[in-house]
């Protein structure tokens, strides 16, 4: 079945730092990828839609300038955490559909976020 | 997209059935029915989908009602493993369309 593999899966940062996960759909094509955050005992929060070759959509109430999103190829997308904070901390999933004949959205394992 | 409506919580017995309800009634004709579960500090995990007929794979069994207000997912041998968030989510079929997470049912399995 489809498969999305997502790095790192925990990082530790200085708070003003900069962090980059990467999210890849290794057995098929994604044109469009999503970015979800979930805070402890949460549900998952889309925060965008990544869309390869083309800017990125962002929920209502999502920083693009801190949350930058490359979806520069049809497996790979990136997120980064610009100029962290400890408010950042949380866990960040990605997500992919196939583009044909796939009927489900697979999931990242997610990255665990901790900002210090 | 239609909201969806899950108890909070529930328990199931090792061995048991677990019957996952779930509300749907504002659903449109083109919309899909589509089951994830999350276990805890996981990414989440594809369960099963319908539009309106009921279906079945590997891992669960999926029934929706004849009005397509309502369905209930049905785990039929539940395990320990089966321990998890379930969400129930209702999307158009496009490649692009968003899901959505509500708050989902934890289910906890009990030995």
């Amino acid at each position: 079945g489809a498969v999305v593999s997502q790095h790192p899966s925990r990082v530790i940062c200085k708070s003003g730092t900069s962090v980059k996960i990467e999210c890849r759909s290794l057995d098929f094509q994604a044109t469009t990828m999503f970015w979800y955050r979930q805070f402890p005992k949460q549900s998952l929060m889309l925060m965008a839609t990544s869309n390869e070759g083309s800017k990125a959509t962002y929920e209502q109430g999502v920083e693009k300038d801190k949350f930058l999103i490359n979806h520069a190829s049809l497996t790979l997308s990136t997120l980064t955490v610009t100029s962290a904070h400890p408010e950042d901390s949380s866990f960040y999933i990605c997500s992919a559909r196939e583009q044909a004949g796939g009927y489900g959205y697979t999931f990242g394992s997610g990255t665990r976020l901790t900002v210090v | 997209d239609a909201k969806t409506t899950q108890p909070t919580s529930m328990d199931c017995a090792e061995g048991r059935a677990a019957n996952l309800p779930c509300n749907h009634s504002t659903i449109s004709g083109n919309e899909y029915v589509y089951w994830y579960r999350q276990i805890h500090s996981q990414g989440p995990q594809y369960i099963i989908h319908g539009l309106k007929n009921n279906e079945t794979n590997e891992m669960a069994s999926l029934i929706i009602t004849e009005d397509r207000k309502s369905s209930t997912l049905i785990l039929p041998h539940a395990t320990l493993r089966d321990t998890a968030v379930y969400y129930c989510i209702v999307i158009t079929g496009g490649a692009t369309n968003k899901l959505i997470f509500g708050t989902g049912t934890l289910l906890a399995v009990q030995p």
